[in-house]
C-alpha cells in the first residue's frame, strides 16, 4: 500500500529560527512529490514541486529536496516568521501524468513571534 | 490569471438527499482531479478528469460520481448522502504537460455538511 507520513505532527518555533520538514513514502516509484501549506478551512497552496529527476526545488526562503531511494523528502523554511504558521502537506504522485497524488497528514506548524 | 474557483462554497443537506459541487479550473488547464478531506482520513484522492475522461479513481463508492466539460469545467455529485459524506471536498487543476508541467493548484473547497 503506497502510504505518506509525515514528521513532526506538530512542531512550535519562535521566530526566525530555520526548520526541517519531514516526509516519507513507502513505494520509492514516484513521478512527483508536491509541498503545499494550508490555512485552517482553506484551500490547499502550492509551494514547490520536485520531479522524480530532480533532487531539490528552492522558492524563496523554502527549499525542498528529495532523496526517491530512501524515499524521504524534506523542506526546508529559513528564517521562520509568524505568517508561516499553517499546516504543511506533502503530497505524492505515482501515475504517469504527476495526478493521483497521495496525502500525508500533514505538519501543523506555528511560529511564535 | 484567475485562480481555481468552487461552488458553492457551503452546502448543507439532508442524508439521502444528492448533492452537486461545481469547479472551474485555470484558464487553460486541462485536467481537473477531487479529493475529500476530512479530520480522520486527511486528503483522499477521488478521480481525476483530463479532456472530459475520466483518467484515474480513487478508492470511493459509486455514488460519487463526477464529469467534466468542453470548456474543462468539471462538476462532482455525490447522490444518496450518508453523515459520513461530510467533508471539504477540493478541486485542483493543472496543465497535465509534459511542457508546462504537472503542479496541481487547488481551489478554496466546498465545505458539505449532512445531517
Amino acid at each position: 500500500k503506497q502510504e505518506v507520513t509525515q514528521i513532526p505532527a506538530a512542531l512550535s518555533v519562535p521566530e526566525g529560527e530555520n526548520l526541517v520538514l519531514n516526509c516519507s513514502f513507502t513505494d520509492s516509484a514516484i513521478y512527483n512529490l508536491q509541498w503545499f501549506r494550508q490555512d485552517p478551512g482553506k484551500g490547499l497552496t502550492s509551494l514547490l514541486l520536485i520531479q522524480s529527476s530532480q533532487r531539490e526545488q528552492t522558492s524563496g526562503r523554502l527549499n525542498a529536496s528529495l532523496d526517491k531511494s530512501s524515499g524521504r523528502s524534506t523542506l526546508y523554511i529559513a528564517a521562520s516568521q509568524p505568517g508561516d504558521s499553517a499546516t504543511y502537506l506533502c503530497a505524492v504522485s505515482y501515475d504517469n501524468y504527476g495526478q493521483n497524488f497521495v496525502f500525508g497528514p500533514g505538519t501543523r506548524l506555528s511560529v511564535l513571534p | 490569471k484567475a485562480g481555481v474557483t468552487q461552488t458553492p462554497r457551503y452546502l448543507i443537506k439532508t442524508r439521502g438527499q444528492q448533492v452537486t459541487l461545481s469547479c472551474s479550473p485555470i484558464s487553460g488547464h486541462r485536467s481537473v482531479s477531487w479529493y475529500q478531506q476530512t479530520p480522520g482520513q486527511g486528503l483522499q484522492f477521488l478521480f481525476e478528469y483530463f479532456s472530459e475522461t475520466q483518467r484515474n479513481k480513487g478508492n470511493f463508492p459509486g455514488r460519487f460520481s463526477g464529469r467534466q466539460f468542453s470548456n474543462s469545467r468539471s462538476e462532482m455529485n455525490v447522490s444518496t448522502l450518508e453523515l459520513g459524506d461530510s467533508a471539504l471536498y477540493l478541486c485542483a487543476s493543472s496543465p497535465r504537460s509534459s511542457r508546462v508541467g504537472y503542479e496541481q493548484y487547488f481551489g478554496p473547497g466546498t465545505r458539505l455538511t449532512v445531517t
